[in-house]
């Protein structure tokens, strides 16, 4: 089975760009969740969704960072404008039911904002 | 408000050496554990879990944790660890309550000298 597919692996921008990262699921799952790890933060939540509606987005830090899920299959985290702060591993999970609500990640989107 | 704690930031085994990495959790209710290791550079991987039965479970690479539920505590135990051992280590938990909702430790550093 294919886990999570995360793109792109890494992606290095500048400061005031827009920068999409993109999450595919593991089939059949209903949960996806986006966290963001940094060495000082350690691992955060940053929103979730269950059926493709977001459930808790109070780890989002701010308005720049938006969250989108338009089908089973696909999730997108945006940031805009980003920021140099913004630099850190973006990892995307899912679980569901079948997989006894046990977690899989995506082996992460490793952004730096210069 | 549910936590998990795990006291341990930073080990420093021999080669050889057993392994002890504590969790304890705050939540009254039914819970289901996890632990998942995060090797250098690399995603979070599901090291075992435990939902019920028998609160000994083994997971991979020899690891083994315990479920102590007087204790709130789910620990993590290696005999004999390897310097690929080297990794990152966080327990999480899934309140029963809360769906899919996972609430990670902090997470240990293991540094293993060859």
């Amino acid at each position: 089975d294919a886990g999570v597919i995360q793109s792109p692996r890494h992606e290095v921008t500048e400061m005031g760009q827009e920068v999409t990262l993109r999450c595919k699921p593991i089939s059949g799952h209903d949960y996806l969740f986006w966290y963001r790890q940094t060495m000082m933060r350690g691992l955060e939540l940053l929103i979730y969704f269950n059926n493709n509606v977001p459930i808790d987005d109070s780890g989002m830090p701010e308005d720049r960072f938006s969250a989108k899920m338009p089908n089973a299959s696909f999730s997108t985290l945006k940031i805009q404008p980003s920021e140099p702060r913004d630099s850190a591993v973006y990892f995307c999970a899912s679980s569901g039911q079948g997989s006894g609500n046990t977690i899989y990640f995506g082996e992460g989107s490793w952004l730096t904002v210069v | 408000a549910q936590s998990v704690s795990q006291h341990n930031h930073h080990v420093i085994l021999s080669e050889a050496a057993s392994l002890e990495l504590g969790c304890n959790y705050s939540y009254g209710g039914t819970v289901n554990l996890f632990w998942y290791v995060q090797y250098p550079g690399q995603h979070l991987q599901l090291l075992l879990k435990y939902f019920s039965g028998d609160p000994l479970v083994k997971g991979i690479k020899g690891f083994e944790a315990e479920f102590i539920k007087s204790k709130f505590s789910f620990n993590l135990r290696k005999p004999s660890v390897q310097w690929s051992d080297t990794a990152e280590y966080f327990c999480a938990v899934i309140p029963y309550s809360s769906a899919s909702k996972i609430i990670f430790g902090s997470g240990t550093r293991l540094s293993i000298r060859p």
